[in-house]
């Protein structure tokens, strides 16, 4: 069974203070890995996908990277509007009908001004 | 461009009532998903389509019900509510040929008394 379990739970940062979101994850066969952005009370907004191990991927302060078992979003000088719920998810290879993706519980980031 | 939208945002039931919530789409999308979200689980898929007049369960389709006549839009129906279907629930949508960049509603809040 696939799974997917991001650490920590929660995260409070002073603003400027770079940091780094895990995720770690099982799968029988990767076909892609996924970061969210969830705002309270909004649906989750996609930042990221990454396919193989030694992929990187950037955007403003955020940078995604993935290796074998696991993926890390860094997050660089963040600002208080960097304050969300970071989802990860992992697509496993087709398995008759659709591409299943699973989801993790997510890390809550707190950027403190 | 409206994107995923959700109806209603939140609703109130009583057991054993019964209701449907509302997905539509302006983005062509061939797939589309309902998910419900739960405090410290991740986002559960509950039916998904694969096209216009194509339904399937997911992990948890007890309880739900699922309707696709049009490719826009895609229903949620809860024939009897239970307590334990209080959720948010979470409409996607994606092209076929890009399975992984999910495009969500802002979800529906359901309480069941």
């Amino acid at each position: 069974e696939d799974q997917v379990t991001q650490s920590p739970e929660a995260l409070r940062l002073q603003e400027g203070e770079s940091s780094s979101l895990n995720c770690s994850y099982t799968v029988s066969g990767l076909r892609g890995l996924f970061w969210y952005r969830q705002d309270p009370g909004k649906g989750p907004e996609f930042l990221f996908t990454l396919y193989s191990a030694g992929e990187e991927k950037e955007k403003e302060r955020l940078k995604a990277t993935l290796t074998k078992k696991e993926s890390f979003l860094h997050i660089t000088a963040p600002k208080p509007e960097d304050s969300a719920t970071y989802l990860c998810a992992v697509q496993a290879e087709n398995s008759g009908g659709y591409q299943k993706v699973t989801f993790g519980t997510g890390t809550k980031l707190q950027v403190i001004p | 461009n409206a994107g995923v939208t959700q109806t209603p945002k939140f609703r109130v039931l009583k057991t054993g009532q019964s209701m449907t919530l509302l997905c539509a789409q302006d983005m062509n999308h061939e797939y589309m998903y309902w998910y419900r979200q739960d405090p410290g689980m991740g986002l559960r898929l509950i039916h998904y389509s694969v096209g216009e007049g194509t339904t399937a369960k997911g992990e948890v389709p007890d309880g739900y019900n699922v309707s696709r006549l049009k490719k826009q839009n895609f229903l949620l129906g809860l024939e009897s509510a239970a307590p334990s279907q209080t959720s948010v629930y979470f409409c996607a949508s994606h092209f076929r040929s890009n399975t992984g960049e999910l495009f969500f509603g802002e979800g529906s809040r359901l309480t069941v008394l």
